[in-house]
């Protein structure tokens, strides 16, 4: 069984389409988070939630949408997609905040 | 400046070569430190957590040194299957870990 399994594992999409990105965890972990690896390899946290509350929300722009139905699951929404969204995007999962993750495989956008 | 600062490489050694990297970081309230380990076109793994006092796991000795704030990871008798880049992380305490952007290890046979 797959610890944090992320949906689809690859998203090729125009410019300006809207697309989402599932994950789940089977860990029972309480905190989940979604980060963005650009080009040059930097992991960047975008946001983080706890028992489904949100408690980390970077410098993102407004069109990505984070939502966690519940602790098992945080999806993440993007609207008006753009070519510099085109990055692998990786959902990790923590039991305490700030402790070591577990990552998922990673979701790799590309825009054209 | 980068709260986590390593030098990317690549650092080309021959297997059965000892090699370490280091990392600097600018957080001197930071608490916990890791390395993962990343390969290519895969997720980060936690390869080891760091400790001031040292933390050793087979061939792997990670260190932490509070004065100078950096973190070194020292390799031992390098396997070619230890090839992969590796990323020092830091645990600042604002509720999620901060990523170096990784130094990349090449074993050559």
């Amino acid at each position: 069984d797959t610890a944090v399994s992320q949906t689809p594992k690859y998203l090729v999409t125009q410019m300006g389409n809207d697309k989402s990105i599932k994950c789940e965890q089977n860990l029972g972990h309480d905190t989940m988070y979604w980060y963005k690896q650009d080009s040059k390899k930097f992991l960047k946290i975008m946001f983080s939630y706890n028992n489904k509350e949100l408690i980390i929300n970077e410098t993102v722009p407004n069109r990505f949408s984070p939502k966690s139905p519940d602790k098992a699951h945080l999806n993440l929404h993007i609207n008006s997609l753009e070519l510099g969204d085109s990055a692998v995007y990786f959902c990790a999962s923590s039991q305490e905040t700030g402790v070591g993750y577990t990552f998922g495989s990673g979701t790799r956008l590309t825009v054209v | 400046r980068k709260e986590v600062e390593q030098d990317p490489g690549p650092f080309n050694v021959p297997e059965g070569a000892t090699v370490a990297f280091n990392c600097t970081y600018s957080n001197s309230a930071s608490q916990s430190f890791f390395w993962y380990r990343q390969d290519c076109r895969k997720e980060p793994k936690l390869l080891m957590s760091v400790y001031s006092s040292g933390n050793e796991d087979g061939r792997f000795t990670a260190q932490l040194n509070r004065a100078s704030q950096y973190i070194s990871l020292l390799i031992r008798d390098s396997k070619l299957s230890d090839s992969a880049t590796y990323l020092c992380v830091e645990d600042t305490g604002r509720r999620a870990l901060t990523f170096g952007s990784g130094t990349r290890l090449q074993v050559q046979p």
